[in-house]
Order: C-alpha cells, then sequence, then structure tokens
C-alpha cells in the first residue's frame, strides 16, 4: 500500500511568487493533516481535514496560505506571495476515522520550501 | 500552552553505547506521547507511543520509553546503539483529549542522534 506522498520534494522560488504543495494521503484516511518545520525548529501544526471539510485552521500563520481538500483526497497548500520566513519543510500527515481506537497518523517525506 | 522540550539537539553515542534521549512535556493531565524519527530523506516515523496503559512502552528498532508522570517525562532509550540508528527524533504530545476528539500533535525541536564507530 502506498503511503502519504508530497510533490515536488523541494521548490526554491522568489519572495512575493506563489507556491503550490501537493499532498496525497492513504487511500481511505478521511484525517488530513499539514504541519511545517522552520529551520531547526520545532514542528509546527497548520491544519487538519476531516474529508473536504477543514475541522481546525487554527496554526495557519496568515491569509497568504491557503489549504483546499476538494473531493476529500489530495490536499494543496498555497503561498501567496510567498515571504522568506515561510522557508521550510511542509509535512503531510493522515490517518483513519475509526472511532473509539487511536488513530495514528502516518507522515509523507515532505516538501522543502526555500524562498529567495 | 502545552509544550514539549527535547534536551539536547545533537547527541552523539558510540556504537553499541546506551541512547538515551530526553523529552519533557509540560500538561496539565497526561496526553498521549510519541517518539518519532526521521531518516534522512524520509518521511516521520512512529517509534512508538504511550496512550495511558502501561507506562513502559517498546517501539521497534529496540526503543523503548518511559512515562514519569512525577517528571513530566518520556525518555527515549536504546541499550545498545547501531550505526543505523543515526537520525533525528521528535518527541510530540497529542492533543487530542483537548480538541474535540481530533488528533493535533505538539512536538519538540528534534534531537539529532550520531553514531560513531
Amino acid at each position: 500500500e502506498a503511503g502519504v506522498t508530497q510533490f515536488p520534494s523541494h521548490s526554491v522560488i522568489e519572495k512575493g511568487q506563489t507556491v503550490t504543495l501537493r499532498c496525497d494521503p492513504i487511500s481511505g484516511h478521511d484525517n488530513l493533516y499539514w504541519y511545517r518545520r522552520v529551520m531547526g525548529k520545532e514542528i509546527k501544526f497548520l491544519l487538519h481535514f476531516v474529508k473536504e471539510s477543514k475541522q481546525d485552521e487554527s496554526g495557519m500563520p496568515n491569509n497568504r496560505f491557503l489549504a483546499e481538500r476538494t473531493g476529500g483526497t489530495y490536499s494543496t497548500l498555497k503561498v501567496q506571495p510567498a515571504e522568506l520566513e515561510d522557508s521550510g519543510v511542509y509535512f503531510c500527515a493522515s490517518s483513519q476515522e475509526t472511532s473509539g481506537a487511536y488513530n495514528e497518523q502516518f507522515f509523507g517525506p515532505g516538501t522543502r520550501l526555500t524562498v529567495l | 500552552a502545552q509544550s514539549v522540550t527535547q534536551l539536547g539537539s545533537h547527541v552523539s553515542v558510540s556504537e553499541g553505547a546506551l541512547v538515551l534521549l530526553r523529552c519533557n512535556y509540560s500538561s496539565s493531565v497526561p496526553p498521549y506521547l510519541f517518539w518519532y524519527v526521521q531518516y534522512p530523506n524520509q518521511g516521520l516515523q512512529l517509534l512508538l507511543k504511550y496512550t495511558s496503559a502501561a507506562t513502559l512502552v517498546k517501539g521497534i528498532n529496540g526503543f523503548e520509553a518511559e512515562f514519569k508522570k512525577s517528571e513530566t517525562s518520556f525518555h527515549l532509550t536504546k541499550p545498545s546503539a547501531h550505526m543505523s540508528d543515526a537520525a533525528e527524533y521528535f518527541c510530540a504530545v497529542d492533543l487530542n483529549m483537548f480538541s474535540g476528539g481530533y488528533n493535533k500533535l505538539i512536538f519538540g525541536a528534534g534531537t539529532r542522534l550520531a553514531v560513531h564507530p
């Protein structure tokens, strides 16, 4: 079974440009999460989807970030316009929705974003 | 606010030596606790988790961790380090009980483990 995949693996853009990151969760996983790690710091929660609905977007830094999950399958995270402080590694994770049990999050390899 | 502190951003051990990676959390009630590992160019992989059952938790690759409520700690250990253990390790808490039943991981800053011959 394929794991969580993310595209691209690396992206280098100029300040002010737009970048779109994509995450494909494990098939059948209703929960999808985005996290970000800025250089040398902790991995921080950005937001959580349940199917196509945003359940919690309390970690989104500002309105330059837009996440979508149309159809409840893959998700995109768009940064527009990108700023220097947006550089970091963006992780995606997915989990099943199983009541009465702990739903482990499975992580993708991350997308390394560099804003110059 | 909930937080996770990992003491030591870099730890270096000799092959065959004890591995001890420290993690302390702040929470008013015992959360769910995790250790993840990230090998180069790979995603985060779950090593082990504590979800209010046995306080000594065994994980993959010979790692284990002990939940100590009195010390608010969840240190990761392995009796004998192997070269293949070189990676970055992250301690995390899950705010599941605080976030309406949905998982929300809070991570420490990570500890990079180096194993030398």
